[in-house]
């Protein structure tokens, strides 16, 4: 089955500086790798995913990249806030449904004002 | 319109007792995921429910644990003598499409610790 591994599991940056995550996945078949934003005590929420047959996608101050050949993807934040704070998640899926998403261990990301 | 709503958020129990959690999915979603996270992992699927049907049980522990989501009310998760190790926090998630939807919301979790 899919594993999922994630980098750093803590990050801390000075407010204005770029962080970026790095995740790795073993599943070729897998095509829909999603990034999520979990705050303290609350749900874990979708901030942005890309398919396979795309490289890099943009949202504003964040972008993931993604390497189909080394098996790797990359969330980019620049510009950050303190409200950037908080445990961000990869997931990967061979795009068959929802619950075969496989997450990583999650980063704690730190925005220092 | 609210969003997948869960309670209790907070949860204990002491050993041997039983766990019961419930989930309302968001409005018009009829596909409920159950997630469990331990503490400083990432979340793993437990079970995927349609109304009235279990579509997905593969990330179940094989006992004391069950899942159900009746033609009305929420979904319940339900954790039967409870053990240590089962403390986690449990998420779910509801979704508008069925087989094949890679989206869905999730709700702000029920924390259970067992003493």
């Amino acid at each position: 089955g899919e594993n999922v591994e994630q980098h750093p599991s803590t990050l801390s940056v000075q407010e204005g500086d770029s962080a970026v995550i790095k995740c790795t996945y073993s599943d070729s078949a897998s095509n829909y790798f999603p990034w999520y934003k979990q705050e303290l005590g609350k749900g874990p929420q979708l901030i942005i995913d890309i398919r396979s047959n795309v490289g890099e996608k943009k949202d504003q101050r964040i972008a993931v990249t993604l390497n189909k050949t080394a098996k790797h993807f990359s969330l980019h934040i620049t510009e950050t806030q303190p409200e950037d704070s908080a445990v961000y998640f990869c997931a990967a899926s061979p795009d068959t449904g929802f619950q075969k998403l496989v997450f990583g261990t999650g980063t704690r990301l730190l925005v220092s004002p | 319109n609210a969003g997948v709503m869960q309670n209790p958020r907070h949860l204990v129990r002491r050993r041997g007792q039983e766990a019961r959690l419930r989930c309302s999915p968001m409005k018009g979603h009829s596909h409920v995921y159950w997630y469990r996270q331990l503490p400083e992992e990432g979340l793993k699927f437990m079970v995927y429910l349609q109304k009235e049907n279990i579509i997905d049980e593969s990330g179940m522990p094989k006992e004391r644990f069950s899942a159900e989501f009746p033609k009305e009310g929420p979904s319940i998760l339900r954790i039967q003598q409870v053990v240590r190790g089962d403390s986690a926090a449990y998420f779910c998630a509801s979704s508008p499409l069925g087989q094949g939807g890679t989206e869905a919301f999730f709700g702000q979790g029920t924390r259970l610790t067992v003493v």
